[in-house]
């Protein structure tokens, strides 16, 4: 069956600009996490959904983050006035609520910004 | 003090040699233990899941060691398939927690 998707695969942007990236999880997955990973460092959690609505929003480096999630599944991370710093793979990844426990993540969108 | 802790390596094998990897979490609260790899420039794919009694899969073998808080990989008769980083990954309640990996490099 169909995997994470994510789109798009590459952005490349101008600093101040707003970014939006978009997750389509595995259908039926009801969890669902945005992470980042900069260049040679480790992964980074960002914000978690269970189903709409968002318990942990701890990794959100700042204001200018934020993430929805529609109809318990798609969802779209929001950059605003995006910086160089923000520069990163940002990976989607989503569970079963089964005995797995396992995530498993998208291709990853990356994104530059000059 | 990171959450996660690895040797980040590179570690560079020969090919058929056994190689081990180790990791410390910070947190005892910590619920579920992950290997998972990721190839250069891809996504984390999951290997295995960690259980405290160790468990084998081909010729990777994982322990854990609740009390010392610490996570261990064992890869036999490594492959040249096998070149990756290895992520160490711990879960508290919904939140995956990683490590910075380890790379490995199996030389022919």
């Amino acid at each position: 069956g169909a995997g994470v998707s994510q789109s798009p695969s590459n952005k490349v942007t101008e600093k101040g600009k707003d970014v939006e990236l978009r997750c389509d999880p595995i259908s039926g997955h009801t969890a669902l996490y945005w992470y980042r990973q900069s260049l040679g460092q480790g992964l980074e959690f960002l914000i978690y959904f269970q189903g709409n609505s968002a318990p942990d929003k701890s990794g959100l480096p700042s204001d200018r983050f934020s993430a929805e999630r529609t109809g318990g599944s798609v969802s779209t991370l929001t950059i605003q006035r995006t910086q160089q710093e923000d520069s990163a793979v940002y990976l989607c990844a989503s569970r079963d609520r089964g005995p797995t426990d396992t995530q498993y993540f998208g291709p990853g969108t990356r994104l530059t910004v000059l | 003090r990171k959450e996660v802790e690895q040797d980040p390596g590179p570690f560079n094998v020969p090919e058929g040699a056994t190689v081990a990897f180790n990791c410390t979490y910070s947190n005892s609260a910590s619920q579920s233990f992950f290997w998972y790899r990721q190839d250069c420039r891809k996504e984390p794919k999951l290997l295995m899941s960690v259980y405290s009694s160790g468990n084998e899969d081909g010729r990777f073998t994982a322990q854990l060691n609740r009390a010392s808080q610490y996570i261990s990989l064992l890869i036999r008769d490594s492959k040249l398939s096998d070149s990756a980083t290895y992520l160490c990954v711990v879960r508290g309640n919904e939140k995956l927690t990683f490590g910075t990996g380890t790379r490995l490099t199996i030389i022919p």
